[in-house]
């Protein structure tokens, strides 16, 4: 079946420091993949997102780039902030039949100290 | 825009009990899913109505049921409820490929 691996956190990092949370998939064909944040108290936002490979998504200085090859879509941000502390989810959707659900990985809490 | 709305946001009831949990879904989308998201664990598909009919389901047994009313909003109803239903219980609603989800209702059973 699909499944989604996640680096496990919880990851603490310094202000404008490197972030980047690995993400590895199992899927059979070409999945679209995704990246949701969760905040505090909050329910699930779309961060990004890419539907083929070599396909990039970006937002809000995130990045996470399809690679079928590794089949991976590790997200990273060039300089992370006290207010991107939340916890982050990668996704899959499988392609094809009656496939309208979307697979999780646990999620990866990110800390961002000033 | 209001979003997904979903209500109660907490709720608290006793082993065997039965609950109901409702979804309004953001304007203009015709498609409800629903997840369950227990403490520190990704959210897992319970299922998704489109249409006012169940179009795919996940592994959750049929304690687990729902409902999609002509004006899209929804319910899932949780039967002979157990101590491991307790979990935030997410409603996403779409229309084409991206789903935008609510902000959950807190269940906890005792």
């Amino acid at each position: 079946g699909n499944s989604v691996t996640q680096m496990e956190g919880p990851v603490t990092l310094s202000e404008e420091a490197f972030l980047t949370i690995n993400c590895t998939y199992t899927a059979t064909g070409y999945p679209s993949l995704f990246w949701y944040v969760q905040y505090p108290g909050e329910g699930l936002q779309l961060l990004l997102k890419a539907t083929k490979a070599d396909d990039k998504g970006s937002n809000k200085g995130f990045e996470a780039t399809y690679r079928k090859e590794t089949t991976s879509f590790h997200l990273e941000k060039g300089s992370v902030q006290v207010s991107d502390s939340a916890v982050y989810f990668c996704a899959l959707r499988a392609r094809g039949g009656s496939n309208y659900k979307l697979t999780f990985g646990k999620g990866t809490l990110l800390t961002v100290n000033p | 825009d209001a979003g997904v709305t979903q209500s109660p946001t907490h709720l608290i009831k006793t082993r065997g009990q039965q609950v109901t949990l409702r979804c309004s879904p953001k304007s203009g989308h015709d498609t409800v899913s629903w997840y369950q998201q227990a403490l520190g664990q990704g959210p897992q598909f319970i299922f998704q109505y489109y249409e006012e009919e169940e179009r795919q389901r996940g592994n959750f047994p049929d304690r687990f049921s729902g409902h999609q009313f002509p004006n899209y909003s929804s319910e899932l109803n949780v039967n002979a409820l157990l101590l491991g239903d307790s979990a935030l219980y997410l409603c996403a609603s779409s229309w084409g490929t991206e789903a935008f989800f609510g902000q959950g209702t807190r269940l906890t059973v005792v």
